[in-house]
């Protein structure tokens, strides 16, 4: 079967870094993707992952490694506006996301 | 760019009524559009695939009869619930995906705000 797994909560303090790890089990790739999902609200695009290797956005950076499949998302001088959930979805062969179950994450001052 | 609207944002019925939702992309056509619902709590549940011109693509367990998806145009996609009931109550959430020509990463969806149903 398929799937992703991602801790189910995690905290952190304001001003410092979080990884956020994510591993994965799907019937082919097309792509890892973070999406960023405030309380009440929709997930919002964070990074793409196709290739190995680190992407560096801002404060947000998200690493691939296909052979181990696992990727993580790191998140620098945390802001309590950071506190959210955030999703690791997989696009398989098809070009179906499989998404993870989230991980919420909660910033203390 | 990539702006995807759903309206209404929140709706409440009467159990027994049936509820449209639309979903647009505002600045690109979007061929593709999938409905998802999320209940308090939880991972985000794939309802249906929506292709622009044919029949929608549903998930196992999904009842096509009561969940209507309509993608008329390349703009638009519509959900209906049918014969809405209490259990049908949840958050809603349509996304569009965005082709290579649209300059965004390949088939990245990106989210309208969601819909919060609630049927009494």
């Amino acid at each position: 079967g398929q799937n992703i797994d991602q801790p189910t909560e995690m905290t952190a303090t304001e001003g410092a870094i979080v990884q956020i790890n994510c591993t994965y089990q799907t019937s082919g790739f097309n792509g890892l993707f973070w999406y960023q999902q405030h309380a009440g609200e929709a997930p919002t695009f964070l990074s793409y992952n196709v290739l190995d290797g680190l992407e560096e956005k801002g404060r947000f950076s998200s690493f691939l490694s296909r052979s181990k499949g696992y990727s993580y998302l790191l998140l620098k001088e945390l802001q309590m506006k950071d506190s959210a959930s955030y999703l690791c979805a997989v696009m398989d062969s098809n070009y179906q996301l499989i998404w993870g179950a989230g991980t919420k994450l909660i910033i203390k001052p | 760019g990539a702006v995807v609207s759903q309206h209404p944002s929140w709706v409440i019925c009467k159990s027994g009524t049936s509820v449209k939702i639309e979903c647009r992309s505002l600045d690109f056509q979007a061929t593709t559009m999938f409905w998802y619902r999320q209940f308090p709590k939880q991972s985000l549940m794939l309802m249906a695939t929506s292709n622009e011109g044919s029949k929608a693509t549903y998930e196992q367990g999904v009842e096509k009869d009561k969940f209507l998806i309509n993608h008329a145009s390349l703009t638009l996609s519509t959900l209906t619930v049918t014969s809405a009931h209490p259990e049908d109550s949840s958050f809603y959430i349509c996304s569009a995906r965005v082709g290579v020509e649209e300059g965004g990463p390949q088939e990245t969806q990106y989210f309208g705000p969601g819909t919060r149903l609630l049927v009494l």
